[in-house]
This record gives structure tokens, sequence and C-alpha cells, in this order.
């Protein structure tokens, strides 16, 4: 079993949509990043979060630590919002992150 | 804004070749670290380095050497290129290790044939 599971591996949705990325993780940690790539391959870093709650835009991600997961939600979601999400975990004392699989969404017109 | 470069977006090399990967960082992070991402495994870290000339084995180093001369400057070697490090190659650097967002470069999509 990985140390961090995403769900669903793939996602598609019509434009407008409200979109739902999970990620639980096994392991305690020190901070939970969300990750968007686009195809083509550069990688940006959306959050890290180590409590609670962030937003930036129409993005939202939520952390429970007790219960070890993560959302990401896209509110009206947009073409180009498709991309793979990706989840990845620094666990505590660790030095590297420990990524999931990602999350490939597609966003219809 | 941090800017991570890598020196080609497309490489393809012959079985055997020493191949190099370049990449550089413009924030002068700590920390510079090596990625290979393959469908259906995700991205698997190779090596990364915490400061200049030192460096530590990722979780797949074998068939791969790196070197750190520079802070800004962080260098993939594979020393005789295989068909099975055809992959994509992404280089991060973050500020500090643990707990820092990572910031990534374009990757360079390398074809081994």
């Amino acid at each position: 079993k990985n140390e961090v599971e995403q769900s669903p591996q793939n996602l598609t949705a019509q434009e407008g949509e409200f979109i739902t990325i999970n990620c639980s993780y096994s392991v305690g940690i020190s901070a939970l990043h969300w990750l968007q790539q686009h195809p083509g391959g550069g990688i940006v870093s959306l959050f890290m979060l180590s409590s609670g709650k962030k937003k930036h835009g129409r993005l939202i991600a939520t952390i429970n630590i007790q219960e070890k997961h993560s959302s990401l939600h896209i509110t009206a979601s947009h073409p180009r919002d498709s991309a793979v999400y990706i989840c990845a975990v620094t666990g505590q004392g660790a030095q590297k992150l420990v990524f999931g699989q990602g999350t490939r969404l597609t966003i219809n017109p | 804004d941090v800017k991570v470069t890598q020196s080609s977006r497309y490489l393809v090399k012959r079985t055997g070749e020493k191949v190099f990967l370049e990449c550089v960082q413009d924030m002068d992070h700590e920390n510079m670290f090596w990625y290979r991402q393959d469908p259906g495994l995700g991205l698997r870290l190779i090596y990364f380095s915490y400061d200049v000339k030192m460096k530590e084995k990722g979780d797949i180093p074998e068939g791969y050497s790196v070197s750190r001369e520079k802070k800004e400057r962080f260098s993939l070697i594979l020393e005789s290129a295989s068909t099975n490090q055809t992959s994509m190659y992404l280089c991060a650097s973050s500020l500090r290790l643990a707990g820092y967002e990572q910031y990534f470069g374009p990757g360079t999509r390398l074809t081994v044939t």
C-alpha cells in the first residue's frame, strides 16, 4: 500500500461543476502539498498546509490531521483547470516528499 | 518569483552515451532535487542536495550520479544511458528541506534509443 493514496485517479466533469480530489496518507506528517501539472510537464505548487484550510481563488485545500486526509476543491471549474493534481507529504523528521499517483482532471466545456 | 530552469525540454540519446541534465535556480535555495516521472509510477526521487558538494541518494539512485559545484546549479549524470532511463526528468529546489515548498523546473523528456 502506498503511503499516499489519491482518489479518484481520473475525473471528468463539465465546466462549472464543483470538483473534489481526495488524498489519504498513512504516516505522521509535517506538511502536505498539493501540486498541479499541466500537459507538457511543468509542476506548480498550489498549497502547502499542515492544518486547517487554505484558499486561493477558486481552489480550496483542507486537511484533517487526525484522519490523515486532505481534500482539494475547485469551485466553478473551467477547462483551464484540466491538469494532473498531485498530493505529496513530508513525513515528520523526513527530508523528502512522498508523492501520490496523481489525479487526472478533465473539464469539458 | 523563483525560477528553476532546465537545460533542455527534449533530449534524444543513444544507449551507452553519457548524458548531462542541468538545472539552475535563481533564488539562493539550499536544496535541490532530481526526480523522474513515469506513467503509473508517479514522481520518484533520484538524488537531492542540501548544500554545495553535498548529496544524498533518493529512492532510485542506481544508474545516476549528481554534481553540485555551485549553489545554483545541480546536474544529473547518466554515466551510460540505457533504454529504461527513458523518462521525464524534473528538477526542483526549496529554501530548506522539510516543510518548505518545492519549486519545479519545466522538465526534460529524455528518450534513450
